[in-house]
């Protein structure tokens, strides 16, 4: 079976804080993504990878960065924290094609206080 | 540009019964793919459903059927058989044409199954 794996299911952090979200995927998929979501807003990509060291905006990179230096492993880095990036973060991977769905991670819910 | 739309918050359905979650798309790509996923209340989501634009037949996965209607630009969900654990949040997904995976998600329905 598939598995992705968020590295915590739930962080506080502080304001102004570096904070780095990790994900990991076992099927050697070519695509990760990062999304955030938030009651009513559903879904939201912030960024994705097709590639070790290739990555893309999605549709809310502003205060985000992110890192694929291996296959697996997928970082979402959050700058400087700040409260409005209290949400649920999910990882997700697939296969790179047109047909493959995408398979998520846990899900972290952070809190920045 | 493209957009998923759930217009139903939530939803209730009785034990063994159907149910239908609306979602309709808009999108000018003539190639696309529609997905539902389930979250239940752990958080993870969780692949239900496909259903690719040239597909001519609609897709079904055991109790999961995607009623596809493309002039209509619709493709709900309908579950039959309701199942207490069928109990959670199900999301509309629509891959963007053929050049890129990304997946734009709506809104999402909360199914609550009662006995």
């Amino acid at each position: 079976d598939v598995k992705v794996t968020q590295s915590s299911r739930y962080l506080v952090k502080r304001t102004g804080e570096k904070v780095f979200l990790e994900c990991v995927q076992d099927m050697d998929h070519e695509n990760m993504f990062w999304y955030r979501q938030d009651p009513g807003l559903g879904l939201r990509l912030i960024y994705f990878s097709y590639d070790v060291k290739m990555k893309e905006k999605g549709d809310i990179p502003e205060g985000y960065s992110v890192s694929r230096e291996k296959k697996e492993r997928f970082s979402l880095i959050l700058e400087s924290a700040s409260t409005n990036q209290t949400s649920m973060y999910l990882c997700a991977s697939s296969e790179g094609g047109y047909f493959y769905e995408q398979y998520f991670g846990p899900g972290t819910r952070l809190t920045v206080t | 540009a493209q957009k998923i739309t759930q217009t139903q918050p939530g939803m209730f359905v009785q034990e063994k019964e159907a149910v239908t979650l609306d979602c309709t798309y808009d999108t000018s790509d003539q190639s696309y793919g529609l997905f539902w996923y389930k979250q239940p209340s752990s958080g993870e989501m969780i692949f239900l459903i496909y259903q690719g634009s040239y597909d001519e037949q609609n897709a079904t996965e055991g109790r999961y059927s995607l009623n596809f209607q493309k002039a209509r630009k619709s493709a709900n969900l309908v579950i039959s058989a309701s199942q207490l654990g069928d109990s959670a949040m199900y999301f509309c997904a629509m891959r963007e044409g053929r050049l890129t995976d990304k997946l734009i998600f709506g809104t999402g329905t909360r199914l609550q199954v009662f006995p």
